[in-house]
């Protein structure tokens, strides 16, 4: 069966520090990759999403970018962090890209004072 | 930005009760998704729906797709505790990338 993982599960970053949050998926292979972000009280935001190695879109300008340097890995990251960079940020994979559901990482809950 | 309208935002109801809540729309969506996410925690699908008009149930929970495809509900029947969390709806077009999800709902069940 497949699983996703995220950690760190929680993090408080000080305003102005870079940010690595990672994502990896087990029991399958290719799959589309997404980062959602979830703001307080909200629903979700697609920030980032992966069809496959390298290839990165971006929903949304920010301050936040993607890698995807294994085919199950992707990473979300910032250079410099800002307050309202703070939220629950997720991720989520698919078999496919048209019509499948996706399924969600536990997430990680980032405090950027 | 969300396109869905996802009503209500909140609910207060008796162990025991049913629930209604739904997702409305400007746009027209190909698939609509219902995920519970608890506290803390990732959202985990309850029901996809992929044909208008379709009814769909996994166990007490009931889902539709509007005829208009504008639309979809999601009905609880005879809460129980572990119902509560925040329930959300999603409408995809056509790639997933094409995914909206409406602001959620928050259940609470008083036993």
């Amino acid at each position: 069966s497949q699983t996703i993982h995220q950690w760190p599960a929680t993090l408080v970053q000080p305003v102005g520090s870079p940010l690595s949050l990672e994502c990896t998926v087990e029991g399958t292979s290719n799959p589309n990759l997404y980062w959602y972000r979830q703001a307080a009280g909200r629903g979700l935001q697609l920030l980032f999403y992966s069809v496959g190695i390298g290839q990165i879109s971006s929903e949304v300008p920010q301050n936040l970018s993607a890698s995807r340097p294994q085919d199950r890995q992707f990473i979300l990251s910032s250079k410099k962090l800002l307050l309202s960079d703070s939220g629950f940020y997720l991720c989520a994979w698919s078999v496919g890209q048209t019509r499948e559901t996706q399924y969600f990482g536990p997430g990680t809950r980032l405090l950027v004072l | 930005g969300q396109q869905l309208n996802q009503s209500p935002q909140s609910m207060f109801i008796q162990e025991g009760e049913d629930v209604s809540m739904n997702c409305t729309s400007s746009s027209i969506f190909n698939t609509w998704l219902w995920y519970k996410q608890d506290p803390g925690e990732g959202p985990v699908l309850l029901i996809a729906l992929y044909k208008a008009g379709e009814l769909t149930s996994n166990g007490r929970l009931t889902a539709q797709f509007g005829i208009t495809r504008k639309d979809s509900f999601l009905n609880i029947s005879a809460s129980i505790p572990s119902d509560v969390g925040i329930y959300f709806c999603a409408g995809q077009f056509n790639n997933n990338n094409d995914m909206r999800f409406g602001a959620g709902t928050r259940l609470t069940v008083k036993p």
